[in-house]
């Protein structure tokens, strides 16, 4: 069964950098049949896609996050990262680590998700 | 960059009631569409992606139906557990927008 786990800081400074990894365990990250992506939701709202990549490194980001998003895969580990620089109180978030099938598709296993709070 | 709206944002029916969910996408997406539910606390669950085909393991009270920029998920009769709020997602390009969500409740 695939499991997927994210892990990193809780709290995280306002201008600072965000930096989460997802934990890929019961399958490989270096399938050409996946992709691996981010996803997040604030506090009491809807969910906002972020960017997703292959583990050869062909990525896709929110334009609306672009500028302040990195993402990258380490396949000896099976994990995937998220940096997202430059954070406020308006990126203070459950972040979710998910996997979608290559080419167009949906995102089918979802990790718990890990809350980020952005403060001093 | 096409925009995910769905109608309502919230609702309340009883149990057994049949429930009607529309998400619109300002472009046309053909298929490439997909519904999740998100019960309380929980981690968002897909439901039915291609428009319409039922996620395995997915009750069969669920349904989806749709194509283009006009699509609607369907719960036949609706139950205790089904109370969540649920998100379409479209996915045939970058960004892959979410809708707002629509908050379903039994009355």
């Amino acid at each position: 069964q695939l499991q997927l786990q994210e892990s990193g800081p809780g709290l995280v400074k306002p201008s600072e950098t965000l930096s989460l990894t997802c934990t890929v365990s019961g399958g490989s990250i270096s399938s050409s049949t996946y992709y691996w992506g981010w996803i997040r939701q604030p506090p009491g709202k809807g969910l906002e896609w972020i960017a997703s990549m292959s583990y050869s490194g062909s990525t896709y980001y929110n334009p609306s996050l672009k500028s302040r998003v990195t993402i990258s895969v380490d396949t000896s580990k099976n994990q995937f990262s998220l940096k997202l620089s430059s954070v406020t109180a308006a990126d203070t978030a459950v972040y979710y680590c998910a996997r979608r099938p290559s080419g167009p598709g949906p995102y089918d296993y979802w990790g718990q998700g890990t809350l980020v709070t952005v403060s001093s | 960059d096409i925009q995910m709206t769905q109608s309502p944002s919230s609702l309340s029916a009883s149990v057994g009631d049949r429930v009607t969910i529309t998400c619109r996408a300002s472009q046309g997406i053909s298929n490439y569409l997909a519904w999740y539910q998100q019960r309380p606390g929980k981690v968002p669950k897909l439901l039915i992606y291609a428009a319409s085909t039922l996620q395995s393991g997915v009750p069969s009270r669920f349904s989806g139906s749709g194509s283009g920029t006009d699509f609607t998920l369907t719960i036949s009769s609706l139950q205790p557990e089904d109370v969540a709020t649920y998100y379409c997602q479209k996915y045939n390009t970058a960004p892959r927008t979410f809708g707002q969500g629509t908050k379903v409740e039994i009355k």
